[in-house]
């Protein structure tokens, strides 16, 4: 099973439409959540973190449950420049007990006119 | 947000030679640069952690003597992927973590394509 999974899509919405990407992580002592969004052929950028009550950021709505190891990213009225590919980021440690992030395969989105 | 900068943007580079790419933190002290590959249609896939004036820990199935890490000061990493071969082609990206950095934030460099002919 892999750490952290993503469904990949894509996901082809009209535009204003509301669009939500999931995904699930297999280390439960991980304890840090993120949301990046990378365009095609550029790097990752950070999105939104994620909070274990919830949290918002204009039309983005970012979801946590612990207890079944979900993280969920809603995007309401969706517009043209939402394409993109959603990475869904969780903390971990590695060999030298330092952290690093763990990626998920990412999400792609297309919104159409 | 910080700034991150990584040099070349882009290279071809014939097999058997040595590249290496620069990452730099612009605007702030990065105890810590992480480098990425990304092979197109995968996910980044973490290569090595360093920290500054240490060695860096590779993760299990990175060859250390193939992918050189040097971390000499705060603001810049290089990579010197040696020998390289065709399947090395790839999307190198480093991540730049500075002091009292929230919640780990990273912050990325614009990457690095790499291909090797």
């Amino acid at each position: 099973r892999k750490e952290v999974e993503q469904d990949p899509g894509p996901f082809n919405v009209p535009e204003g439409a509301t669009v939500a990407f999931n995904c699930t992580y297999s280390n439960s002592a991980s304890q840090s959540f993120f949301w990046y969004r990378q365009d095609c052929r550029k790097e990752p950028k950070l999105l939104m973190s994620v909070y274990s009550s919830g949290n918002e950021d204009g039309r983005f709505t970012a979801q946590l449950n612990r207890a079944s190891q979900y993280i969920s990213l809603l995007i309401r009225d969706s517009k043209l420049s939402d394409s993109a590919t959603y990475l869904c980021v969780v903390n971990s440690r590695n060999a030298g007990n330092n952290r690093k992030l763990i990626w998920g395969l990412g999400t792609s989105l297309a919104v159409n006119p | 947000g910080a700034v991150v900068s990584q040099h070349p943007s882009w290279v071809i580079c014939k097999s058997g030679t040595s590249v290496k790419i620069e990452c730099r933190s612009l605007d702030f002290q990065a105890t810590t640069m992480f480098w990425y590959r990304q092979f197109p249609k995968q996910s980044l896939m973490l290569m090595a952690t360093s920290n500054e004036g240490s060695k860096a820990t590779y993760e299990q199935g990175v060859e250390k003597d193939k992918f050189l890490i040097n971390h000499a000061s705060l603001t810049l990493s290089t990579l010197t992927v040696t020998s390289a071969h065709p399947e090395d082609s790839s999307f190198y990206i480093c991540s730049a973590r500075g002091f009292r950095a929230m919640n780990y934030e990273q912050y990325f460099g614009p990457g690095t394509r790499l291909t090797v002919t």
